[in-house]
């Protein structure tokens, strides 16, 4: 157990429906990233915050993404109107310089 | 686009052998390149940072060197157990995040 916790750690949806998914990380860490990995990849960068403020965004990241993390702590990301192509994992990890520290991930699946 | 590439893709070892991987990345703008160890159905778990050309470092039967000049990393299990079992990611770090490699998926036979 590395200290960050998600939520939930499985979710399995249906097309067109929205997704939410939850990030607590190590508590004095400020720096919090999200990844999406697929089978036989490695993890791919999503975005990342530094306290409250999102940094970077991937372009790969479409219009039906977002993160948040509003008071610098825990983070939210979000995906509307859910496509099968959505289905992998998603892992949050947490830092203070660059090693970072990966939740257990949660792995979706769209119908 | 950073393109960071880990050879071989998969590696089937028995009880007791050593093994060694590769992880190949740009050789400019470097900062920094961690190791990573990712077993089933766990997190990812951070094994090394390197930040030196030449930097060598170990951890137990693991080991890795680094050289940032010619852009490639080695990992290295002496002694191979079961329980390294595992996918091995190196991710080079720049400009505040992380590129992986595809990883290499680590099974060592009883």
């Amino acid at each position: 157990d590395t200290g960050v916790s998600q939520n939930p750690r499985h979710k399995i949806t249906k097309r067109g429906q929205n997704v939410t998914f939850r990030c607590d990380p190590i508590s004095e860490h400020n720096r919090l990233y999200w990844y999406r990995q697929t089978l036989g990849q490695g993890p791919e960068f999503l975005t990342y915050f530094q306290n409250e403020a999102q940094l970077e965004k991937s372009r790969l990241l479409s219009d039906r993404f977002s993160a948040e993390r509003p008071k610098g702590s825990f983070s939210t990301l979000e995906i509307q109107r859910t496509e099968q192509g959505d289905s992998a994992m998603y892992l949050c990890a947490s830092s203070l310089k660059e090693t970072q520290y990966f939740g257990p991930g949660t792995r979706l699946l769209v119908l | 686009i950073l393109n960071v590439e880990q050879s071989p893709q998969s590696l089937h070892v028995q009880e007791g052998d050593s093994t060694n991987f590769t992880c190949s990345f740009p050789s400019s703008n470097f900062y920094a390149l961690h190791w990573y160890r990712w077993e089933t159905a766990k997190s990812p778990e951070a094994l090394f940072v390197m930040t030196l050309n030449g930097d060598e470092k170990k951890k137990g039967r693991i080991s890795a060197t680094l050289n940032t000049k010619e852009g490639y990393s080695y990992l290295y299990i002496k002694g191979s157990q079961p329980e390294d079992s595992a996918t091995y990611l190196c991710a080079f770090w720049y400009a505040g995040k992380s590129t992986f490699g595809d990883g290499t998926t680590l099974t060592v036979k009883p």
